[in-house]
């Protein structure tokens, strides 16, 4: 079945600073989603991208449908306490809607 | 707009029982998700449905069951209840063909 890899697993970084995430994969997705989940919540939905080589922008954080339809990253810029959480990176691929692929999550930690 | 609600937040059973899980829909969505998080991991597909019926299936086993009602809420049942089930239940809804999920908060089962 399909794999998604996510890293890295966790970042320890200071106010201010950008984070990068990535997720690959072992086969093609027609679209990436990035969620982020607090403890004891629901993951809520950040970015969709739906075509290769997307770019997309929601505030601070930017995401990128990967060229060859494997991968896809998320940047987090001026990170603030707020951003603390776990971020999850998923993919839909053919005609699964509804069936999404998730990675194992980048666990984030902003220090004030 | 109301969003995904889930019930009850938590739930303990013994190994062997069975358990309903309960989903209601954010207004205007037609199709329903369940997803499995174990601790630590991301979440797993376990079947979607649409019009009622069963809309695909993740590796699963039949003791997972599901319902989907005319007002688009949704059940989650499990019988024979394993250690192993114990883990944050998701619902998501979504428009048929959308790749958006919306997430509830969960429930978190725990089976002792």
């Amino acid at each position: 079945g399909q794999q998604l890899n996510q890293s890295p697993q966790s970042m320890f970084i200071q106010e201010g600073e950008d984070v990068s995430m990535n997720c690959t994969s072992s086969s093609i997705f027609n679209t990436w989603l990035w969620y982020k989940q607090d403890p004891g919540e629901g993951p809520v939905l950040l970015i969709a991208l739906y075509k290769a080589g997307e770019l997309t922008s929601n505030g601070r954080l930017t995401a990128q449908f990967g060229i060859t339809r494997k991968d896809s990253f998320l940047n987090i810029s001026a990170s603030i306490p707020s951003d603390v959480g776990i971020y999850f990176c998923a993919g839909q691929g053919g005609t699964s809607y509804g069936k999404l692929t998730f990675g194992q999550g980048t666990i984030l930690t902003v220090h004030p | 707009e109301t969003g995904v609600t889930q019930s009850p937040t938590h739930l303990i059973k013994t190994r062997g029982q069975q358990v309903t899980l309960r989903c209601s829909s954010q207004s205007g969505h037609n199709t329903v998700s369940w997803y499995q998080q174990a601790l630590g991991q991301g979440p797993q597909f376990i079947f979607q449905y649409y019009r009622e019926e069963e809309n695909g299936r993740g590796n699963f086993p039949p003791r997972f069951s599901g319902l989907q009602f005319p007002n688009y809420s949704s059940e989650l049942n499990v019988n024979a209840l394993e250690l192993d089930d114990s883990a944050l239940y998701l619902c998501a809804s979504s428009l048929v063909g959308e790749e958006k999920l919306f997430f509830g908060s969960g429930t978190q089962l725990s089976v002792l």
